[in-house]
């Protein structure tokens, strides 16, 4: 079955700890991207990639940092810039940029600060 | 950017008809879409709006107005598996902003 794959589910983080969250699809999707969802809020765009090799910071990237390096994978890493890193990380695909083109999204990875 | 305002909660009851409105000011405007979310999972794709007028896709149908910078989605035929949060997305050239969400909650 073609999908997105988040992993982990679950991840704590100590303090001044880097992390990655790992988000992987087979649908042969050109264009991804990484949200943050706080408790009664939407979802805020922390970086997109519309192909290969290429990512541009979306309206809360400081503190974060991406790497698109394979059509199917877009880590992202939370780095120890990030004060307030405790959220529910979706990351989504769709075939292209086209407006009309659903995004598809990933089960998420809820990241905790021990 | 876009900034997108929809109501935070809406109660009804199983067989109602919820109409969830939202408003938004953009800065480049594609399209509206509207995106489904049980608690604690993914979100789901519903609907897209490019165009001025209503879409229909069984029990949900999705509203636009590119004049009045407006649109809504409409539940009908309320089931309790409805409950669900709810998002309004505007898109620009690449990507998508997101309403802060509206907690569908049925009741029997």
């Amino acid at each position: 079955d073609g999908g997105i794959t988040q992993s982990p589910k679950y991840l704590f983080r100590k303090e001044g700890q880097n992390v990655t969250l790992s988000c992987e699809q087979n649908l042969n999707h050109d264009a991804m991207y990484w949200y943050r969802q706080d408790p009664g809020q939407g979802l805020r765009l922390i970086y997109y990639s519309q192909i290969v090799n290429d990512f541009q910071k979306g309206d809360i990237a400081e503190g974060y940092s991406v790497s698109r390096e394979k059509k199917e994978s877009f880590p992202l890493t939370v780095t120890s810039a990030q004060k307030n890193p405790t959220a529910f990380y979706l990351c989504a695909s769709r075939p292209g940029t086209a407006s009309n083109q659903p995004q598809h999204f990933g089960d998420g990875t809820r990241l905790s600060i021990l | 950017g876009q900034s997108l305002e929809q109501p935070s909660e809406v109660t009804a009851v199983e067989g109602a008809i919820v109409q969830i409105n939202c408003t938004y000011q953009t800065s480049g405007f594609y399209g509206l879409s509207w995106y489904q979310q049980h608690d604690g999972g993914a979100p789901t794709f519903l609907s897209y709006n490019a165009l001025d007028g209503l879409e229909e896709t069984g029990r949900f149908s999705s509203f636009l107005s590119r004049s009045d910078s407006y649109g809504y989605l409409l539940l009908q035929e309320l089931q309790m598996k409805d409950s669900a949060s709810y998002f309004c997305a505007a898109s620009d050239d690449y990507k998508l902003s997101f309403g802060a969400g509206t907690t569908v909650t049925v009741r029997a």
